[in-house]
């Protein structure tokens, strides 16, 4: 069974400042997808950014970018030039590449504050 | 297009009550999931559907019943609601086909069992 660990509960920076979450995960699996998912107090779940595993080139989603570590299972998000509107719960995902169902699995979550 | 909605938005139940929640989707997508948040949590997956007529069981499924009688709806079922089941509940869904399509989510509802 695959799992997805955030040992991050909570962080917080100042406004315009780059904050790294982190999350690690174990599979057997040599073919999946990560994600990372933001939850902000409207409790509604957004896509943020999705790497494909076979892909060695690291996902960009404007200020988003993640560091991809296939080998240590690690799968960081960086956000750069941190707004307001950044503060929010953000979740770490993995789906096996598969046909299918296609089901995710969550880590915990970080709740990211970004002070003014 | 409404996309996912979720009715209702809150709900609060006493132990042993029953009720439904629904999840309606207008995209025509295939795959429907339940899930649900507990504080400090993730989101769990508790029963999907692959389409019309079929479901199966997810992470979590001890204590729900599902049903998908009709394409756009998936509903989530409690026969004898416990406190242990005081939680949000995430619906998603996405089109079938290909390797991956993105999952989209409803606003949750949030259940509270007394």
């Amino acid at each position: 069974a695959q799992t997805v660990t955030q040992s991050q509960p909570e962080m917080s920076v100042q406004e315009a400042e780059t904050v790294t979450l982190s999350c690690t995960y174990d599979t057997s699996e040599n073919n999946y997808y990560l994600f990372w998912y933001k939850q902000p107090p409207s409790r509604q779940m957004i896509l943020v950014i999705r790497q494909e595993a076979y892909k060695q080139q690291n996902a960009t989603e404007n200020r988003f970018s993640v560091n991809f570590q296939k080998a240590a299972k690690s799968f960081s998000l960086k956000i750069s030039d941190s707004q307001l509107g950044d503060t929010a719960m953000y979740f770490c995902a993995f789906m096996r590449r598969i046909q299918g169902a296609q089901k995710l699995v969550f880590g915990q979550g970080t709740r990211l504050t970004i002070n003014p | 297009n409404a996309g996912v909605t979720q009715t209702p938005k809150f709900r609060v139940l006493k132990t042993g009550q029953s009720m439904t929640l629904l999840c309606a989707q207008d995209m025509n997508h295939e795959y429907m999931y339940w899930y649900r948040q507990d504080p400090g949590m993730g989101l769990r997956l508790i029963h999907y559907s692959v389409g019309e007529g079929t479901t199966a069981k997810g992470e979590v499924p001890d204590g729900y019943n599902v049903s998908r009688l009709k394409k756009q709806n998936f509903l989530l079922g409690l026969e004898s609601a416990a406190p242990s089941q005081t939680s949000v509940y995430f619906c998603a869904s996405r089109e079938s086909g290909g390797s991956y399509n993105e999952q989209f989510f409803g606003p949750g509802t949030r259940l509270t069992v007394l």
